[in-house]
């Protein structure tokens, strides 16, 4: 079945630091790939997406490029902010069904 | 603005009763809703498809008694934990697939204590 393996963490960085996140993919047929965010007590905020290979999904300063060769979607942000720390999700989506979820890395940024 | 509801956003109730979570499409019609359930610091679990007009499917290992589920109309999921125990204190969140390829758009979240 469809699976997403992220990076365990916490991870924590001093502002201004460069972030990546591993996250890589099994699924079968052509998956969308997604990041959500979750700020501490709220739900989930979508981050970025893509939809086919090779796309790359960008927002806030984020960037992660859908990987089929190494079936990856890493994130990355060259420098973070203390208002990022929050918990990232990689999930994937295949047709109208449920998102699979990635286990979620909590993010922590020191000023 | 949001496209997702749920309603309450934090219930605290006693051991025994059960409570009822709604979930609205603001947006648009859905035939589709998700359930999902978050333990505090993990990740969400599906717990079950909400289907209008049919039965809800839900995941192995997912009680369907305690966890009713209702599909009322093409805007409104409601999902009812019944004789609620401590256990089953989390995040509750709800789903519904978007226009765009595999997009999903997700309500802020029901936090239950069960006392």
């Amino acid at each position: 079945g469809d699976s997403v393996t992220q990076m365990e963490g916490p991870v924590t960085l001093s502002e201004e630091a460069f972030l990546t996140i591993n996250c890589t993919y099994t699924a079968t047929g052509y998956p969308s790939l997604f990041w959500y965010v979750q700020y501490p007590g709220e739900g989930l905020q979508l981050l970025l997406k893509a939809t086919k290979a090779d796309d790359k999904g960008s927002n806030k300063g984020f960037e992660a490029t859908y990987r089929k060769e190494t079936t990856s979607f890493h994130l990355e942000k060259g420098s973070v902010q203390v208002s990022d720390s929050a918990v990232y999700f990689c999930a994937l989506g295949t047709g109208r069904r449920a998102l699979t979820f990635g286990s979620g890395t909590r993010l922590q940024v020191q000023p | 603005g949001a496209v997702v509801s749920q309603h309450p956003s934090r219930v605290i109730c006693k051991s025994g009763t059960s409570v009822k979570i709604e979930c609205r499409s603001l947006d648009f019609q859905a035939t589709t809703m998700f359930w999902y359930r978050q333990f505090p610091k993990q990740s969400l679990m599906l717990m079950a498809t909400s289907n209008e007009g049919s039965k809800a499917t839900y995941e192995q290992g997912v009680e369907k008694d305690k966890f009713l589920i209702n599909h009322a109309s093409l805007t409104l999921s409601t999902l009812t934990v019944t004789s609620a125990h401590p256990e089953d204190s989390s995040f509750y969140i709800c789903s519904v697939p978007g226009q765009g390829r595999d997009e999903q758009y997700f309500g802020p979240g029901t936090r239950l204590t069960v006392t």
